[in-house]
């Protein structure tokens, strides 16, 4: 086990709907990031916090935001939720920005 | 033009063959990169760092070309265990994270 954890593990809401999704990182990683994995493809690289700031972000609208605690763990917000934000969001802990990545279990997230 | 490239397979190969992937990337200022496996509806796991100088970790070896810019990835002695999508990572940091993964190749090991 990555010692990462993530909650909740599935969620279902309605297009128009908030949700926040939490990570924990394993102990002594101070950078988290965070990915949209849909059916048949690669994860896709929503964005990075290192230390309490975002350090880099992927293709993703306004409407996908973040925040990083001092003790590291993350949170992902997503605004009015469209039918194709349905798909694993994963998060992963490492030490530094460029380092190897440990990832938590996933949310699986369902838009109806 | 992707700026992460993999042969999406499937590779279906038999119990203790040799197979090889092999991963493009676009941008020559890439700062890391990685391999991982993800076995059906599982996180991604970290199967191992690749450097320039190359590295191994028992049945596995992984080699960085900055000049051709591919990464590479050797499974020798395959096991059944060894089926699963194997995901290319490289993260062209530039002052910030951008994190590309491949879309991942597929390997399938039969008895």
């Amino acid at each position: 086990e990555t010692g990462v954890t993530q909650s909740p593990t599935h969620l279902i809401k309605t297009r128009g709907q908030q949700v926040t999704l939490r990570c924990s990182s394993q102990s002594g990683h101070n950078t988290v990031s965070w990915y949209q994995q849909a059916l048949g493809q690669g994860p896709q690289f929503i964005f990075q916090y290192y230390r309490e700031e975002e350090n880099g972000r992927g293709n993703f609208p306004p409407r996908f935001s973040g925040l990083q605690f001092p003790n590291y763990s993350s949170e992902l917000n997503v605004n009015a939720l469209e039918l194709d934000d349905s798909a694993l969001y994963l998060c992963a802990s490492s030490y530094r920005q460029i380092n190897e990545q440990f990832f938590g279990p996933g949310t699986r997230l369902t838009v109806l | 033009r992707k700026e992460v490239e993999q042969d999406p397979g499937p590779f279906n190969v038999p119990e203790g063959a040799t197979v090889a992937f092999n991963c493009t990337y676009s941008n020559s200022a890439s700062q890391s990169f990685f391999w991982y496996r993800q076995d059906c509806r599982k996180e991604p796991k970290l199967l191992m760092s690749v450097y320039s100088s190359g590295n191994e970790d028992g049945r596995f070896t992984a080699q960085l070309n900055r000049a051709s810019q591919y990464i590479s990835l050797l499974i020798r002695d395959s096991k059944l265990s060894d089926s699963a999508t194997y995901l290319c990572v490289v993260n062209m940091y530039s002052s910030a994270s951008k994190i590309i993964f491949g879309s991942g190749t597929r390997l399938s090991i039969r008895p």
